[in-house]
């Protein structure tokens, strides 16, 4: 099966904007739908991206998401950060019914 | 708002089974997807399984050879039995349910809800 790639960390400061990236190792990133989840500490995940680059009901539109066939990754953008917004994120998708995370990425906000 | 309760023993000795329930609540099992993820200490989130309320299944193939994901609709709950488990099988446990995307779909791909979690430690 294959991997998704995350960089293990990324720090940024208040108000900036941050890009997570997420690197399919084989098969197409276009194929099948990409989710990221954000994980508090001591929290369980919830959902901030969905199908690529739909938001659930809640989550602030400072967060999106896209897919780029031509680095075969996809990518979380969230502007304006906040110390709320540190935490964990990890993307998700599947390939022939079985699903694979991403090893995740810690945000740090200073 | 559905919410979903993990249940089990916290503590499994080397070699034995692991066996964890799932019960949803403030909604039907039916239709849906339900999943199973773990995360060992100070890692990343792995999924191990998932079973569609009509019980069919599909398996990380890294713990399929061990894994068995069951449902009982009767009772509104799922259940996860991971045999001849060992110290990498400590992790906190989650159950989850598949997304509905819109009338009769139904997706096992993104998990919209999470349970609080429960933590399972392999030792003798």
């Amino acid at each position: 099966n294959f991997m998704l790639t995350q960089p293990h960390s990324v720090s940024e400061s208040p108000g900036k904007t941050v890009t997570l990236s997420c690197t399919r190792s084989s098969g197409s990133i276009v194929t099948n739908y990409v989710q990221w989840y954000q994980q508090r500490p001591g929290s369980s995940p919830t959902t901030v991206i969905f199908e690529d680059n739909r938001r659930p009901s809640g989550v602030p539109d400072r967060f999106s998401g896209s897919v780029d066939s031509s680095s075969n990754s996809a990518s979380l953008t969230i502007s304006g950060l906040t110390t709320e917004d540190e935490a964990d994120y990890y993307c998700q998708s599947y390939d022939s019914d079985v699903v694979v995370f991403g090893g995740g990425t810690r945000l740090t906000v200073l | 708002q559905v919410q979903l309760q993990e249940s089990g023993p916290g503590l499994v000795k080397p070699s034995e089974t692991l066996s964890l329930t799932c019960t949803v609540s403030g909604g039907a099992i039916s239709s849906y997807y339900w999943s199973w993820i773990r995360q060992p200490p100070g890692k990343g989130l792995e999924w191990i399984g998932y079973v569609y309320y009509s019980g069919s299944t599909s398996y990380n193939p890294s713990l399929k050879s061990r894994v068995r994901i069951s449902v009982d609709t009767s009772k509104n709950h799922f259940s996860l039995r991971l045999s001849s488990v060992t110290a990498a099988d400590t992790a906190l446990y989650y159950c989850t349910r598949g997304s509905h995307c819109g009338g009769d779909c139904y997706s096992p791909y993104h998990m919209d809800v999470w349970g609080k979690g429960t933590t399972v430690t392999v030792s003798s």
